[in-house]
């Protein structure tokens, strides 16, 4: 079984700095991936970054980027230069297995202030 | 490339009373699946096809719902009877590749479901 733990409900970021956003993950699987997802207040969910267990380097998405730490189990996205478009629910994920599926966290709320 | 279409796009019903929800998803993807998500939660996986077979359904409330995907294309899901705790919004999501880890999957905009 896999399970992620999102322990920030919400978190608030001055315009133009950066937040990170916490993940951490459990799983018995030695090949795995871990997502990040945007979902606006419209409901749609907007894939943002990927990293891989075995990839050596962190993942880099434009103003995104995953800190993983595999021995900590751990996955949090960083947002630099945060912008008031940036203020939306953040979902991170993981995936592996012989089912090819994703299990979610519970998300953080972002919110970016003016 | 055309996005994952759902529809409708809000549904509003009685407790007891059926519905059905479609899911088109990009073209070429075999994988499909359907989430529910509750408000304030994270999407939880109800069902995943890989073509036309199904490949988990363990978290599917099988005594009251019910999902296909004949052709290998587009998928239903339908709930019957409905109660007050499958207010939700509905995704369906693709993925082109099914068990390489690094192919995302590409979710629809959802059908908010609101059973009264």
């Amino acid at each position: 079984a896999q399970k992620i733990t999102q322990t920030q409900p919400g978190m608030f970021v001055q315009e133009k700095e950066a937040v990170t956003l916490d993940c951490t993950y459990d799983t018995s699987d030695q090949s795995y991936g871990l997502f990040w997802y945007k979902q606006p207040s419209s409901g749609e969910m907007i894939f943002l970054i990927y990293q891989g267990s075995y990839d050596e380097q962190n993942a880099t998405e434009g103003r995104y980027s995953l800190n993983f730490q595999k021995a900590r189990k751990s996955a949090n996205l960083v947002i630099s230069a945060s912008q008031l478009g940036d203020s939306a629910m953040y979902f991170c994920a993981i995936g592996g297995g012989s089912n090819y599926k994703l299990t979610f966290g519970k998300g953080t709320l972002l919110t970016v202030n003016p | 490339e055309a996005g994952v279409a759902q529809s409708p796009r809000y549904k509003i019903i009685e407790k007891r009373q059926s519905v059905a929800f479609w899911c088109n998803p990009i073209s070429g993807h075999a994988t499909l699946y359907w989430y529910q998500q509750i408000l304030g939660q994270g999407p939880k996986l109800l069902i995943q096809f890989q073509n036309n077979g199904v490949v988990d359904d363990s978290q599917l409330p099988k005594d009251r719902f019910s999902a296909e995907r004949l052709k290998g294309v587009d998928s239903t899901l339908k709930i019957q009877p409905a109660k007050l705790e499958d207010s939700a919004v509905y995704l369906c999501a693709s993925t082109l590749s099914w068990g390489q880890l690094n192919s995302p999957l590409h979710f629809g905009n959802g059908t908010r479901l609101t059973v009264t």
